[in-house]
């Protein structure tokens, strides 16, 4: 059955820099697109952009451009969420999604990134 | 930026119809989907492409989208479905997600 497994837990300072990972499996990974959602702490969902699994290219959403990079490695199955110059209010959720068709049809775990001095 | 509208919450009581709109300019020539998102856990497609349910979700869940307004129908409201829903569709290349009902069955 398809799988997403984000990374664990991460604790950072103000500026430090994250990277997330989101491996995948029971699908071919090159097939389906991949999503990156961020849920703030009791806020709603919030698209941060996809990545095109074939060619590796990223659609940020304006939000999200500048210190969000995503990227992937199709050798493991696995996609990346890297987080530049961390803010305070980076704080949340963040979590993968598969795209078919239109719609995320499966979702990691979640990965929370706490930024706190 | 395209925005998506949704009333912040929605009561219900077991075994009536729940209604759950979302709003935005000329949604209906778009693709709605809709997601249930219980506490503590990730969210859950319960209807993609306007209309189409994923296999393992309910028959009670039903979903419409025309004009400005896509809508979610909980027909038969069980306990077990008070959750955040959210809907979401593409502007072009740029996913949008609505801010979110809170479902109350009571």
């Amino acid at each position: 059955q398809v799988q997403l497994v984000q990374s664990g837990s991460e604790l950072k300072k103000p500026g430090a820099s994250v990277k997330i990972s989101c491996k995948a499996s029971g699908y071919t990974f090159t097939s389906y697109p991949m999503n990156w959602v961020r849920q703030a702490p009791g806020q709603g969902l919030e698209w941060v952009g996809w990545l095109n699994t074939n060619t590796g290219n990223p659609t940020y959403a304006q939000a999200f451009t500048g210190r969000f990079v995503m990227s992937l490695d199709p050798s493991v199955s696995t996609a990346f969420l890297q987080i530049n110059s961390l803010k305070a209010e980076d704080t949340a959720i963040y979590y993968c999604a598969r795209i078919v068709m239109v719609g995320f049809d499966s979702w990691g775990q979640g990965t929370r990134v706490t930024v706190s001095a | 930026s395209y925005d998506l509208t949704q009333p912040p919450s929605v009561s219900v009581s077991p075994g009536q119809t729940a209604i759950i709109t979302c709003s935005g300019d000329k949604l209906g020539t778009k693709f709605a989907c809709w997601y249930r998102q219980k506490p503590g856990q990730s969210p859950v497609l319960v209807i993609s492409q306007n209309t189409k349910r994923p296999s393992g979700i309910p028959e009670r869940f039903s979903g419409s989208n025309s004009g400005d307004t896509a809508t979610l129908t909980i027909s038969g409201t069980q306990p077990m479905d008070e959750a955040d829903y959210y809907c979401q569709t593409w502007d072009g290349s740029t996913g949008v997600f609505g801010g979110g009902t809170k479902l109350s069955v009571l």
